[in-house]
């Protein structure tokens, strides 16, 4: 399959935790990268393989994956946090990658 | 710092060709892979297809090809996306991004970890 498919939106409270998750088949076969993104900005890679962050991305961005299912949790969201999140991955089937729908996330 | 660069907006007639470009600074860019990524006004990222610079290996996503072309320059550390004739749906914001890869427990994970700043693609009907 080539999909990869996301909630379209949820919300939290601030400074409570929030996972959002990404299912498709090809996350049994590779793990997901995960991008906050802002309007205006470029995305921004927070979460990739199997817990990885970049130089940067504070610890309360973490991720896992069971089955189909690749998740990013954020533990104890910030306002800042407040974002469109997209995951990818390569599809299994072709030889490219695959972004999902996107989650908007609103922290209130 | 590992930093994508990329060309200015661009406003463009319906029929019109058009060739972006997306500039390496600061890492070994004949190694690692580049892919472009689109964003429609108001919609999603969409992966369009990734270049090597280092042997021009191009793949392409399904609904990409045969619409675009990409192409690179090592010699000037420029990777290119290009129309022959554009069309008003063509109207998006493109980014650059590297690609870097890992296997972790055998399991393989690909990101793009440096993106360009994006290029603001308007094409008038």
């Amino acid at each position: 399959s080539s999909e990869l498919t996301q909630d379209p939106a949820v919300s939290v409270a601030l400074g409570q935790t929030i996972t959002i998750t990404c299912q498709g088949d090809t996350l049994r076969s590779f793990y997901a990268s995960w991008y906050q993104h802002k309007p205006g900005q470029a995305p921004l890679l927070v979460v990739y393989a199997k817990n990885n962050r970049p130089s940067g991305i504070p610890d309360r961005f973490s991720g896992s994956r069971s089955g189909n299912t690749a998740s990013l949790t954020i533990t104890g969201a910030q306002a800042e946090d407040e974002a469109d999140y997209y995951c990818n991955s390569r599809d299994t089937s072709h030889n490219h990658w695959v972004f999902g729908g996107g989650t908007k996330v609103t922290v209130l | 710092e590992a930093q994508l660069v990329q060309s200015g907006a661009e406003v463009k007639k319906s029929g019109e060709s058009l060739k972006i470009s997306c500039k390496d600074s600061g890492y070994s860019f004949d190694s690692h892979w580049i892919g472009w990524v689109r964003q429609m006004p108001g919609k999603g990222l969409e992966y369009m297809g990734i270049i090597y610079p280092g042997d021009s290996d191009t793949r392409y996503s399904p609904s990409f090809q045969g619409q675009v072309t990409i192409s690179a320059d090592k010699s000037i550390s420029t990777v290119y996306l290009q129309w022959s004739s554009l069309k008003a749906s063509d109207t998006a914001m493109y980014y650059c991004a590297r690609q870097i890869a890992v296997v972790i427990e055998k399991t393989a994970g690909y990101a793009f970890d440096v993106w360009g700043q994006g290029t603001m693609v308007t094409v008038s009907s």
